[in-house]
């Protein structure tokens, strides 16, 4: 099982700010994912990765950025937060070679004023 | 358009049965699973399938259909613990994963 750990938590910032949403892995899984979700909501895919090196955005890039210069980080940045990026982001990671289940951080809870 | 229907809200009964339902429609198909969501947590996963039939795992079941494109979640002897959001997902011919809006299941003493 992957250990997905996500900073920070809970996030208030006000419009223009760039911000960087932090997501590390500790068991070496290739495949890492950022979601966001609103509250009752599907999770829509921002951008993901296969590896180092490799970064590809998801049906909803919403004005992010990714890099995955090692395995185990994958971090998001915004580089200007607007009201409408206030949502939870969730990051994944999976394993190649299995059924693609997907292991989960707690999540960052972004508000934007 | 690729799309996954899920009912938005079931309530059931402590000790009961629930069975929710999910169908699908994507660009091919390469595997179902369930997550279950607690409010304000993560995902965690339930079940897989991508061979028609039900696969059990203690209190939890799921089936799939392929040629119909439907699956269920059956939860039985249900907890006060089980209330939560139950996400259906799909992974496509592509292998990307098509998730449903959830459905949020109330249990009631």
């Amino acid at each position: 099982e992957a250990d997905i750990y996500q900073t920070p938590r809970y996030l208030v910032i006000g419009t223009g700010k760039k911000i960087t949403l932090e997501c590390s892995q500790t068991m070496g899984h290739d495949k890492m994912y950022w979601y966001q979700q609103d509250p009752g909501m599907e999770l829509h895919l921002i951008h993901y990765s296969y590896g180092v090196n490799s970064t590809e955005k998801g049906d909803l890039s919403s004005e992010s950025t990714v890099s995955r210069i090692r395995t185990e980080h994958f971090p998001l940045t915004l580089e200007s937060a607007r009201p409408s990026h206030t949502s939870q982001y969730l990051c994944a990671a999976s394993g190649q070679g299995d059924t693609g289940e997907l292991f989960f951080g707690e999540g960052s809870r972004l508000t934007v004023l | 358009g690729q799309n996954i229907d899920q009912p938005t809200e079931m309530t059931a009964t402590e000790g009961a049965i629930v069975q929710i339902n999910c169908t699908y429609q994507t660009s091919g198909f390469n595997g179902l699973f369930w997550y279950q969501q607690h409010a304000g947590e993560a995902p965690t996963f339930l079940s897989y399938n991508v061979l028609d039939g039900l696969e059990e795992k203690g209190r939890f079941s799921s089936f799939l259909s392929r040629s119909k494109g439907y699956s269920y979640l059956l939860l039985k002897e249900l907890q006060m613990k089980d209330s939560a959001s139950y996400l259906c997902a799909v992974t496509d011919s592509n292998y990307q994963l098509i998730w449903g809006a959830g459905t949020k299941l109330i249990i009631k003493p």
